[in-house]
């Protein structure tokens, strides 16, 4: 079955360092990954995207992500974390078959970022 | 741009009472989504469009409805409100791979 899978409910890190939001996924053929960050009372934003290239994708806000295709993982990074940065962050991946033929997206549960001043 | 808009923002609704929630976008995109979020379960997709008159079942359609008369709109009908639909709503619209968001209508069924 295709899914993602975000292991951590919450991530509390110190502003200034850095940050890891994980992200892991199965999915049948070659991935279309994507992270989105929500703030509160407010809709999802596209943050970043890997469909194929370097395997380092950077994204909005001085986001980026790694893919890793041994691992089947897709994890957020940051270097130096913002109190701004604190909200709601969800994985997806795109499924080709789910939801027919369009490949819509599974979204993992969220992974709730606080960044503490 | 306004991008995708939703109304209303919130709403309540006694059991067995009908609505619809009311999608438009305005970047000419061809996909239009509807999902649902609950607490602690990301987002499940309840119907999408690819186009204007052709919609599909996503993964959770059941009590709910939809149509797409014209590429902006894309309204989400619930005909007999159940406690189970209590949930955030959100519309999405896409033309490539990255999907643009609604801000949400927040549904409280009593």
């Amino acid at each position: 079955a295709q899914s993602v899978a975000q292991p951590e409910d919450q991530v509390n890190v110190a502003e200034g360092n850095p940050l890891t939001v994980k992200c892991t996924y199965s999915v049948s053929g070659n991935p279309y990954l994507f992270w989105y960050v929500q703030y509160p009372n407010r809709g999802l934003q596209f943050l970043l995207k890997y469909i194929t290239g370097d395997n380092l994708v950077k994204g909005s806000y001085g986001f980026e992500a790694e893919f890793n295709k041994s691992q089947t993982s897709f994890h957020l990074k940051k270097p130096s974390a913002l109190v701004s940065d604190s909200a709601l962050y969800f994985c997806a991946v795109r499924a080709v078959g789910y939801g027919g033929s369009q490949g819509n997206l599974i979204f993992g549960k969220g992974t709730k970022l606080s960044v503490k001043p | 741009n306004a991008g995708v808009t939703q109304t209303p923002k919130f709403r309540i609704l006694k059991i067995g009472q009908s609505m619809t929630l009311q999608c438009t976008q305005d970047m000419n995109h061809n996909y239009m989504y509807w999902y649902r979020q609950d607490p602690g379960m990301g987002l499940k997709l309840i119907y999408y469009s690819v186009g204007a008159g052709i919609t599909d079942k996503g993964e959770v359609p059941n009590g709910y409805n939809v149509s797409r008369s014209t590429t902006e709109d894309f309204p989400l009908r619930l005909e007999l409100a159940a406690p189970s639909q209590t949930s955030v709503y959100f519309c999405a619209s896409s033309l490539g791979n990255e999907q643009y968001f609604g801000p949400g209508t927040r549904l409280t069924v009593t």
